[in-house]
């Protein structure tokens, strides 16, 4: 699947580290949404964005910061996470309700 | 709050039998998904649900819907390796501005020669 991409695979990052993910989606989806995915925890929905607008922020600690430059574009901004943001953060994109498509994930590590 | 519930968690099972995965749900929803996802790997969507009643069968699994008991179920017909994966439900509440979904814990099926 190659529909919805995510950079980087892989992320070891120290607690007062920058570092930004990245998602891009190739299928003219006007929607996209943020994941995360913790061992042993159900997959939790953290933002939306329909058109560029955030529409939704699951209650979210303000170390993570996303941004929507355009409908194709989604970026996860992150600052002074904590170990327990250690997870693999899922991109997704939808034409509005329609069906959401995963990208392949960046699995993030804060040591 | 939503709140959907998967189970059996963890499900070992032996080749070419038949088994079924629940799914319950917490209040109405507008569809109900099914992803398998292999590990280090992304989900990958295997059925979407629409209406009361609705069946859909693909290969070895089929899924089911009854939203009058907010239950669905994924049942494995004679089950093979290749079907070890971690199954997910997740119910969709559709607002205009896309859809919210709520995930499931997800069932761990191992299937054994």
């Amino acid at each position: 699947e190659t529909g919805v991409t995510q950079t980087p695979r892989h992320l070891v990052m120290g607690m007062t580290n920058k570092k930004s993910l990245k998602c891009e989606q190739h299928l003219g989806h006007n929607a996209m949404y943020w994941y995360k995915q913790s061992a042993k925890k159900p997959l939790e929905l953290m933002f939306v964005y329909n058109f560029k607008e955030q529409t939704e922020n699951n209650s979210v600690p303000s170390r993570f910061s996303p941004e929507c430059p355009n409908s194709s574009h989604l970026f996860l901004h992150l600052h002074t996470l904590q170990p327990e943001d250690s997870a693999l953060y899922l991109c997704a994109s939808s034409q509005d309700y329609r069906r959401q498509y995963f990208g392949p994930g960046t699995r993030l590590t804060v040591t | 709050e939503l709140k959907v519930e998967q189970n059996p968690l963890f499900l070992s099972m032996q080749e070419g039998k038949n088994y079924t995965i629940y799914c319950n749900y917490s209040t109405t929803s507008d569809r109900l998904y099914w992803y398998r996802q292999d590990p280090g790997k992304s989900l990958e969507s295997l059925f979407v649900l629409l209406s009361n009643g609705a069946v859909k069968q693909e290969g070895r699994l089929m899924a089911s819907l009854d939203t009058k008991a907010r239950l669905s179920t994924l049942h494995i017909t004679a089950a093979v390796h290749d079907l070890s994966a971690t199954y997910f439900c997740a119910v969709d509440i559709v607002k205009t501005s896309g859809s919210r979904l709520t995930f499931g814990e997800g069932t761990q099926l191992t299937v054994n020669p």
